[in-house]
C-alpha cells in the first residue's frame, strides 16, 4: 500500500465549478500536510498547510481528519490558471529532517 | 518564500557519462537539502537527504554509489549521476529544509542517450 493515496483524475470542470479532491495516508504518527500544486514539468509549489481544525485560504479550502487518515482540498469558482496537478503531501515523525512523503497527484483541468 | 535554485536546468547526455547536477539555496542556510526523482505522470521519489558536513542518507533502492551526493556547504548540495543510463532519464528536484516545510528548485530534466 502506497504511503500517500490519491486519485490521479484527471478532474475536467468548467470555469466556476467547485472541485474536490480527496488523500489517504498510512503513517498514522504523520505530523504535518500540506497540499503542493505542480504544474507541467516544473517544480512542486506549496499550495497550503493543511490543519486539524481546517483551514481557507480565498477559494481554497483544506480539511485534515486524523482519525480517518483523510486530508482534503476543495477549490471553488474554478479558474483557468487553477489547472495543475494537486499533490498531496505528508510529514512523518522521522527525527527532524522535515521528510516529506508525496502522493501521486490529481490532475485538474478547467474549461471554459 | 526561500529561493532554491538548480543548475542545469535541462542535459543532454551520452550513456556512460557523468552528470553533476547543482542545488543552491539562495537567501538561507539550508543544513539539509534533499533530493527527488520524478518519473512521467509519476510522484516525487526522495531519493536521499544531504546533510551538510557530512555523509548523505539514501532511501531503500537508491545506488549511493551511483548518486553521488555532496553537500560541501550551508548552500550548496550538489548531485551527480556516475555513469548513466537511459533510465536515470528523469527530472531531478532538490529541495532545501525551511523551518516547516521545505522549499524546491525548479528542477533538472536530464536525458541520457
Amino acid at each position: 500500500r502506497k504511503e500517500v493515496e490519491q486519485d490521479p483524475g484527471p478532474f475536467n470542470v468548467p470555469e466556476g465549478a467547485t472541485v474536490a479532491f480527496n488523500c489517504t495516508y498510512s503513517n498514522s504518527a504523520s505530523q504535518s500536510f500540506f497540499w503542493y500544486r505542480q504544474d507541467c514539468r516544473k517544480e512542486p509549489k506549496l499550495l497550503m498547510s493543511v490543519y486539524s481544525s481546517g483551514n481557507e485560504d480565498g477559494r481554497f479550502t483544506a480539511q485534515l481528519n486524523r482519525a480517518s487518515q483523510y486530508i482534503s482540498l476543495l477549490i471553488r469558482d474554478s479558474k483557468l490558471s487553477d489547472s495543475a496537478t494537486y499533490l498531496c503531501v505528508v510529514m512523518p515523525l522521522s527525527g527532524g529532517y522535515n521528510k516529506l512523503i508525496f502522493g501521486a497527484g490529481t490532475r485538474l483541468a478547467v474549461h471554459p | 518564500g526561500a529561493v532554491v535554485s538548480q543548475h542545469p536546468s535541462r542535459v543532454i547526455c551520452k550513456s556512460g557519462t557523468s552528470v553533476k547536477i547543482e542545488c543552491r539555496s539562495l537567501d538561507f542556510q539550508a543544513t539539509t537539502m534533499f533530493w527527488y526523482r520524478q518519473f512521467p505522470k509519476q510522484s516525487l521519489m526522495l531519493m536521499a537527504t544531504s546533510n551538510e558536513g557530512s555523509k548523505a542518507t539514501y532511501e531503500q533502492g537508491v545506488e549511493k554509489d551511483k548518486f553521488l551526493i555532496n553537500h560541501a556547504s550551508l548552500t550548496l548540495s550538489t548531485l551527480t549521476v556516475t555513469s548513466a543510463h537511459p533510465e536515470d532519464s528523469s527530472f531531478y528536484i532538490c529541495s532545501a529544509s525551511g523551518v516547516d516545510t521545505q522549499y524546491f528548485g525548479p528542477g533538472t530534466r536530464l536525458t541520457v542517450l
